[in-house]
């Protein structure tokens, strides 16, 4: 299994909603990111995990919250959403050793919050 | 910091004709360069990175360190290379790409 698999695939939700997207990868990668795409910008990073640990947060707003059950799977809670938050989000995972492999990223979940 | 430009928002070619896609990094260090490509509503995929000097669907890389550029290169553009081409780089001991802004790449029959 080479993929990174996203849920759902597309999202709507108000703005009071409480909802999660979900990541998984089976390639024993050991680290895990979510970055937010807007259309035919690059993606920026959110978080990342480390070994299962939040390793980086880059100033996101508290209404997303990371998660990382296990090794295997990433979650992303979403509470209280903006409709400026409305983008693709976009799991990656790698090897977490810069020996440059690069990511392999899901394809993303396109969310649109009303 | 490290920074990546991409100078070329977007760049319009005919089928056939030679691509050159631009891409300069400024890092003090030895960075590790990557080119993601991402079709229209397809995710981004890995294309090629620096040290693997790999060739893929025609597409080259080389990394010029003295003029610190990672250009992508194609000598007969097709069709479907129509994309966005996003330029990344990795410095050296970490995981954590910083990635290009992006050129659009439209090739018209």
């Amino acid at each position: 299994d080479t993929e990174v698999t996203q849920t759902p695939k597309h999202l709507v939700m108000g703005m009071t909603n409480k909802k999660s997207l979900k990541c998984e990868q089976h390639m024993g990668h050991r680290a895990m990111y979510w970055y937010k795409q807007k259309a035919k910008k690059p993606p920026e990073l959110m978080f990342v995990y480390s070994y299962e640990k939040l390793s980086i947060n880059e100033s996101v707003p508290s209404r997303f919250s990371p998660e990382c059950p296990n090794s295997s799977l990433l979650n992303l809670h979403l509470h209280a959403l903006q409709p400026e938050d409305s983008a693709l989000y976009l799991c990656a995972s790698s090897q977490a050793t810069g020996l440059g492999y690069g990511y392999t990223f899901g394809s993303g979940t396109r969310l649109t919050v009303v | 910091a490290q920074r990546v430009t991409q100078p070329e928002k977007l760049l319009s070619v005919f089928k056939g004709a030679p691509v050159e896609l631009k891409c300069n990094y400024s890092y003090s260090g030895s960075p590790e360069l990557f080119w993601y490509v991402q079709y229209s509503r397809q995710r981004l995929q890995l294309l090629l990175r620096h040290i693997s000097r790999e060739s893929i669907k025609g597409f080259t890389a080389d990394l010029n360190k003295g003029e610190t550029s990672f250009h992508l290169k194609k000598p007969f553009a097709q069709e479907e290379d129509s994309a966005m081409y996003y330029c990344a780089l990795i410095p050296g001991g970490s995981y954590i790409p910083t990635f290009g802004r992006g050129t659009s790449l439209i090739v018209h029959p």
